[in-house]
């Protein structure tokens, strides 16, 4: 069965560093999200892209982060400086959004700690 | 403001008694409703969803779930509980044409006792 997968499984990194965090969607998926969920707290969509743009963006997203899709087949999130309030479970989500193709499978999530 | 609310934080049934866990949802357009299933250390998977039609559906595991528009709710049901039900659920409701994000609830923990 077709899965969305997500690497590293866990992130270490020191506050003010770059991160990358990726994603590799569905196949035959044309829409990509991202969502973070901070220890203990609700999940939260973070971005939407498709066709190779932004659809949407929560207020969580701003200039410190960045979405691409480099090729085919990766889908990335990039935190440019990270802050200890980055600290939290990243999750990659795509869908096909035709009719029932509307749900998002969700990937098993990148565990990211700010230091 | 679009929202999620799942009233219950943490649930405990005893193996095989019967479980629902609740959500409500404030929304302006007409929602797409969902609920996901977290197992620890794990990611987020779909149990079932509803778009339109007959408000009563069936998602995998013998969960199901009843779509009540005139309370905005869309409670998780499951006539018989397993130990391996044992994890957090939770409801997101979406639009089609909002740029198909989710808004979670805050999540329900479910405890399975033998």
């Amino acid at each position: 069965e077709p899965e969305v997968t997500q690497t590293p499984s866990h992130q270490v990194t020191q506050m003010g560093q770059e991160v990358i965090l990726r994603c590799v969607p569905i196949s035959n998926h044309l829409y990509f999200y991202w969502y973070r969920q901070i220890l203990g707290q609700k999940v939260e969509f973070l971005v939407s892209f498709y066709n190779n743009e932004i659809s949407e963006k929560s207020e969580i997203f701003d200039d410190q982060f960045s979405v691409e899709r480099p090729d085919g087949s990766n889908f990335t999130l990039k935190i440019r400086s990270t802050k200890l309030e980055d600290s939290a479970m990243y999750f990659c989500a795509s869908s096909g959004r035709t009719g029932a193709s509307y749900e998002q499978y969700f990937g098993p999530g990148t565990r990211l700690t700010v230091t | 403001a679009q929202s999620v609310t799942q009233p219950d934080i943490h649930i405990t049934v005893s193996e095989g008694a019967s479980l629902e866990l609740r959500c409500n949802y404030s929304y302006g357009a007409t929602p797409y409703l969902f609920w996901y299933v977290q197992s620890p250390g794990q990611g987020l998977q779909l149990l079932l969803k509803y778009f339109s039609g007959d408000t009563l559906v069936q998602g995998i595991k013998g969960f199901e779930a009843e779509f009540k528009r005139s309370q905005s709710s869309f409670n998780l049901r499951k006539p018989s509980v397993h130990w391996s039900d044992a994890a957090e659920y939770f409801c997101a409701v979406g639009s089609y044409n909002q740029g198909g994000k989710l808004i979670f609830g805050q999540g329900t923990e479910l405890s399975v006792k033998p």
